[in-house]
């Protein structure tokens, strides 16, 4: 079975500095998607950004950006220019690329708590 | 509005008292899910379907029921609550195996 282990309960960053969540995951599949999710305290769950394992290149949104070392089985996340905004708390997913996955499902990081210091 | 429905938001409730969350997409989606959040853990699988009337476990099934009679609705069953499912409950929802999932707004249930 899968698993995704984020080891910052928390993590603290100034306004317009960058922070960086770390995510380690346990696979033996080859071919498996990683995400990121935003949950800001309206509970919703936002998708933040993406990768396909097949893909070297890392994804970036905005000022989101991930880098992925497939080797390694690490998969962090880089906040830039940090905002107010971006408080909230942040996992990381695995989902498998197979077509008997279990309905698509996501499993999760226990997830980080970042806090924006105005 | 593409969006996955949920309701109650929030409930209180007592020991032993059944409940139904209800779970409405309206995006034609194949796939729905429900997971529990606890804090720590992250999210975990309660069930999944993958089309009407196909139904499995997810990783924490126990306590929990669900049906997919109509492809819109997948409601998640409460037979007989117990405090340990006192949690945060959000239905899925995606189009087919390699789509992003759609979340609902959450629910959060109290059991006492």
């Amino acid at each position: 079975a899968q698993t995704v282990t984020q080891s910052q309960p928390e993590m603290s960053v100034q306004e317009a500095e960058t922070v960086t969540l770390s995510c380690t995951y346990d696979t033996s599949e080859s071919d498996y998607y990683l995400f990121w999710y935003k949950q800001p305290p309206s509970r919703q769950m936002i998708l933040v950004i993406r990768q396909e394992a097949y893909k070297q290149q890392n994804a970036t949104e905005n000022r989101f950006s991930v880098n992925f070392q497939k080797a390694a089985k690490s998969f962090s996340l880089k906040i830039s220019d940090s905002q107010l905004g971006d408080a909230a708390m942040y996992f990381c997913a695995y989902r498998s690329a197979s077509s008997k996955a279990a309905g698509n499902k996501l499993t999760f990081g226990g997830g980080t708590r970042v806090l924006v210091k105005p | 509005e593409a969006q996955v429905t949920q309701n109650p938001r929030y409930l209180i409730t007592v020991t032993g008292k059944k409940l139904t969350v209800t779970c409405s997409q309206n995006m034609n989606h194949e796939y729905m899910s429900w997971y529990r959040q606890d804090p720590g853990l992250g999210l975990r699988q309660i069930y999944y379907s993958m089309n009407v009337e196909v139904t499995d476990k997810g990783d924490v099934p126990e306590g929990y029921k669900v049906s997919r009679k109509e492809k819109r609705n997948f409601p998640l069953i409460l037979e007989s609550p117990s405090p340990n499912q006192t949690s945060l409950y959000f239905c899925a929802s995606s189009p087919y195996i390699a789509q992003p999932q759609h979340f609902g707004d959450g629910t959060r249930l109290s059991i006492l």
